[in-house]
């Protein structure tokens, strides 16, 4: 069965601090990770990873996958309140000539980052 | 210009009921998902069904039944609620070599 380890599973730091979310996944035919921001309702999409080692940025987000360690990490710099949310990784198996309509999204439990000003 | 609106976004109901949760994208995407999300915040699939064909089907108890009238729209159907359905439930849609849009939830609680 596939799985997918975050930690940790709750953080609380301080407006300003650097924060590093972890993922880590055991998937048949791994095929892409993906990173969510939920705050109180939807999840919101953040980066979709497929390659090893290319590092994708927004803002003061990124993050990067190590396809070697099965892992990926999120980074967020100069934190703010408003990243106070839960932050999902979800992994997606099968291959690529599939067609992509059995895209499944294995989730993590998510990480709680509390921002506190 | 809701991408994927679901409906109600609240439901409270009694056990043994039988309730409907409403999903529909604007997107023009083919594929649409359930994903129940627990009081842990553990998001899980449900099902999924591409161009109106279900095509994932996880281990859910046949109390839930999907549906699927055009591409455009996937309902869920719950017979017999029980305490333990009370969740998050999300609808999402894909087009394919792209991610999710999750729609913002439809938080059932079942009394």
């Amino acid at each position: 069965e596939d799985k997918v380890v975050q930690s940790p599973l709750s953080l609380v730091v301080h407006e300003g601090d650097t924060v590093t979310l972890n993922c880590s996944y055991e998937v048949t035919n791994f095929r892409s990770l993906l990173w969510y921001k939920q705050e109180k309702k939807a999840p919101t999409f953040l980066f979709m990873l497929t390659s090893s080692g290319i590092e994708k940025k927004s803002g003061r987000l990124s993050s990067i996958l190590d396809k070697k360690e099965l892992s990926s990490i999120l980074n967020i710099t100069a934190t703010q309140t408003g990243d106070s949310a839960i932050y999902l990784c979800a992994v997606v198996p099968g291959r690529w000539n599939s067609g992509g309509s059995n895209y499944k999204l294995t989730f993590g439990k998510g990480t709680l980052l509390t921002v506190n000003p | 210009d809701t991408a994927v609106s679901q409906t109600p976004k609240y439901l409270v109901t009694q056990m043994g009921n039988d309730k409907s949760i409403k999903c529909e994208q604007n997107l023009g995407h083919d594929t649409m998902y359930w994903y129940k999300q627990d009081s842990k915040k553990f998001l899980k699939i449900m099902f999924s069904y591409n161009n109106k064909e279900l095509i994932i089907n996880e281990t859910v108890p046949n109390r839930f039944s999907p549906k699927s009238p055009d591409k455009a729209h996937l309902n869920l159907h719950i017979n017999s609620l029980e305490l333990g359905d009370s969740a998050v439930y999300f609808c999402a849609s894909r087009r394919a070599g792209y991610g999710y849009t999750f729609g913002s939830g439809t938080r059932l609680t079942v009394v």
